[in-house]
């Protein structure tokens, strides 16, 4: 059974670089699934950030390509979202996910002046 | 591309509904892998159906993914009061995804 968890600050300062890493467990990244990053705006919908596939190609928002970063690290068997010149429109609770199967509980960014 | 949803629906209890995904880009196909979410209230997302018709191993049988008129379509029969809930669909275009406004889902 995949489980995954994020983890990252709270609280991220207006202008700084909002860093978020998923373990997951259950199941190793490397051998395959899609791993995704996932954001909700309090009291909004879904908005899909990135995608990354260990043996193939990332995928990044349009509208967010030039700030956002999806990374792997298979030793630890996390995955990694950076998303740069944040602003209070990035405050939102960030979700880690495969969507066909799994996904964390999410964590709420806060992003202050 | 943009991907609608009903902004809300009603069911009676033991009913049945049916929940339609459509793209702004045209016809909804198999290649653009529906999925479909259900979220409750303070909870995480989870999958119900993935790439139109495959159930997560957790999905109740009374829930079903299709294609229907040009729409990716969610077909609750025999609604119950935990279903009550908001549901999102999501579309890959050529590996982007868009999430659809969502369907606030009332069983009454």
């Amino acid at each position: 059974q995949v489980q995954l968890q994020e983890s990252g600050p709270g609280l991220v300062k207006s202008s700084e670089t909002l860093s978020l890493t998923c373990s997951v467990s259950g199941y190793s990244i490397s051998t395959g699934y899609y791993w995704v990053w996932v954001r909700q705006p309090p009291g909004k919908g879904l908005e899909w950030l990135a995608t990354i596939h260990l043996s193939g190609p990332t995928y990044y928002n349009p509208s967010l390509q030039s700030r956002v970063t999806i990374s792997a690290d298979t030793s630890k068997n996390q995955f990694s979202l950076k998303l740069t010149s944040v602003t209070a429109a990035d405050t939102a609770v960030y979700y880690c996910a495969t969507l066909h199967d799994a996904w964390g509980q999410g964590t709420l960014v806060t992003v202050s002046s | 591309a943009v991907v609608t949803q009903e902004p809300s629906l009603t069911v009676s209890p033991g009913g049945t509904v049916t929940l339609t995904c459509g793209s702004s880009t045209g016809t909804v196909t198999s290649g653009q892998w529906p999925y479909w979410f259900q979220q409750k209230p303070g909870q995480a997302p989870r999958t119900l159906i993935y790439d139109t018709t495959n159930k997560h191993s957790l999905t109740p049988a009374r829930f079903s993914g299709s294609l229907l008129g040009g729409k990716a379509a969610l077909t609750l029969s025999g609604a119950q009061p935990e279903d009550e809930a908001e549901y999102y669909c999501s579309l890959s275009y050529s590996g982007d995804v868009i999430f659809g406004g969502g369907t606030k889902l009332t069983v009454l």
